[in-house]
């Protein structure tokens, strides 16, 4: 079946480098992306998300790209801090109108200091 | 502002015995509550969503139920417990009818079967 995926699972940065995690949808028919933070313990939290005409959206310090042509999304983290160590996760409409959301397996993201 | 609240945070309970987990939405009307499951060190698995009232769909078949008795007002529960229901347990809502319907989470329950 038609899922969302990440192309890697973990991901180490330092400390005020960019980072740039990945997804990759399958579902053509999506039209909504979000990407989620999760902490250890905690709930995932909404970071951002985009509308399928958007290519590109801008959140602070958090960007999302969107390549439909390759069915593509990534989130760029600018000057990366330790407390944006996390599980990272893509998550896309299942299509229709029922407002579920398909969420990817999550890519692990640790700042060194 | 709309808040979630879900409770208890952490649970321990054996083999057989039976679960209730409870979530409540604040803030909004007529959302639409899900409940998720997380196993270690993985991803979000759908278990139960609900659009009204007493209108509840079940993702995978399992050992658990759902039940909406409130608007705003979502219910995980159990008969008799199994080793593999331990997890990280999730509500979430959003709205219908809005271009960014994102789920809103809560902060989870921790459920160790023993």
């Amino acid at each position: 079946g038609e899922s969302v995926g990440l192309h890697l699972p973990t991901l180490s940065v330092q400390e005020g480098d960019n980072s740039i995690i990945n997804c990759a949808y399958s579902n053509s028919a999506s039209d909504y992306f979000i990407w989620y933070k999760q902490e250890s313990g905690k709930g995932p939290q909404f970071i951002i998300d985009i509308r399928s005409n958007m290519d590109k959206r801008q959140g602070q310090r958090v960007t999302v790209l969107l390549n439909k042509t390759v069915k593509h999304l990534s989130l760029q983290i600018a000057a990366t801090q330790p407390g944006d160590s996390a599980v990272y996760f893509c998550a896309e409409n299942s299509g229709g109108s029922n407002y579920k959301l398909t969420f990817g397996k999550g890519t692990l993201l640790t700042v060194n200091p | 502002s709309q808040t979630i609240h879900q409770w208890p945070a952490t649970l321990v309970q054996p083999v057989g015995s039976p679960l209730s987990l409870e979530c409540t939405v604040e803030g909004t009307s007529n959302p639409n509550l899900y409940w998720y499951r997380q196993a270690a060190g993985r991803g979000l698995q759908l278990l139960f969503y609900s659009v009204g009232i007493g209108q509840i769909s079940s993702e995978v078949p399992q050992n658990l139920s759902a039940s909406r008795p409130q608007d705003r007002q979502f219910i995980l529960s159990s008969k008799k417990l199994l080793l593999s229901d331990s997890g990280f347990y999730l509500c979430a809502w959003n709205l219908r009818g809005r271009w960014n319907y994102g789920y809103t989470f809560g902060s989870g329950t921790r459920l160790t079967v023993v």
